[in-house]
């Protein structure tokens, strides 16, 4: 029974560089969530996803940053060109039904040099 | 955009102690949750709260939502040294998006033997 997956839990990029971060929602669950922390800092919210569809991005930064929720396969968040202030921890959350049972993953770090 | 005020920020208490963070907010929400963040991980979700007065109890853990839907409270009785992590609020706000959590930025629990 496993939990919601992420992948790579670190990664780092050069500035310039794609970073790709992948989440596979747990077992049953069809909404995934991504949120973004900083060092000393709570979550903040990202996107909202149903199977491909974007139901809520207005937490997306409007530039360089995307997400999909294909019929088949992970969730995923990805960001082009990537600069430093894009280092964080970014976590996925899934649940059964719409705004309720989040369950988080472990995390991607990203860390841009 | 919406804020969370938690404290206090940090705690260091004696082992065996009583522990209590709470959160407010400048508007309504219709849902508290409380998680525990370990160094490295994603939140774990400890309790949730749905109706204003609501009084929770997971273990050792209480938690409240207030009755003005305003505020939530968290208290651990007795405390020992697993207790130690990072603690934070979140919730829904009335009328908001409903896969839009806001988190508060934590309190930081550490717990001497």
């Amino acid at each position: 029974n496993a939990g919601v997956m992420q992948n790579p839990r670190h990664l780092v990029r050069r500035r310039g560089q794609e970073a790709r971060l992948r989440c596979s929602p747990m077992k049953g669950h069809s909404h995934v969530y991504w949120y973004r922390q900083l060092p000393e800092e709570g979550l903040k919210f990202m996107v909202y996803l149903q199977k491909e569809n974007i139901i809520d991005e207005s937490g997306m930064p409007k530039e360089r940053f995307s997400a999909e929720f294909p019929k088949e396969g992970p969730s995923i968040l990805r960001i082009q060109q990537v600069v430093r202030g894009d280092s964080a921890a970014y976590f996925c959350a899934s649940s059964r039904r719409q705004g309720s049972g989040y369950t988080f993953g472990s995390g991607t770090r990203l860390t841009v040099v | 955009g919406q804020q969370l005020n938690q404290s206090p920020q940090s705690m260091f208490i004696q082992e065996g102690e009583d522990v209590s963070m709470n959160c407010t907010s400048s508007s309504i929400f219709n849902t508290w949750l409380w998680y525990k963040q370990d160094p490295g991980e994603g939140p774990v979700l400890l309790i949730a709260l749905y109706k204003a007065g609501e009084l929770t109890s997971n273990g050792r853990l209480t938690a409240q939502f207030g009755i003005t839907r305003k505020d939530s409270f968290l208290n651990i009785s007795a405390s020992i040294p697993s207790d130690v992590g990072i603690y934070f609020c979140a919730g829904q706000e009335d009328g908001g998006s409903q896969g839009n959590l806001i988190f508060g930025k934590g309190t930081k629990l550490s717990v001497k033997p």
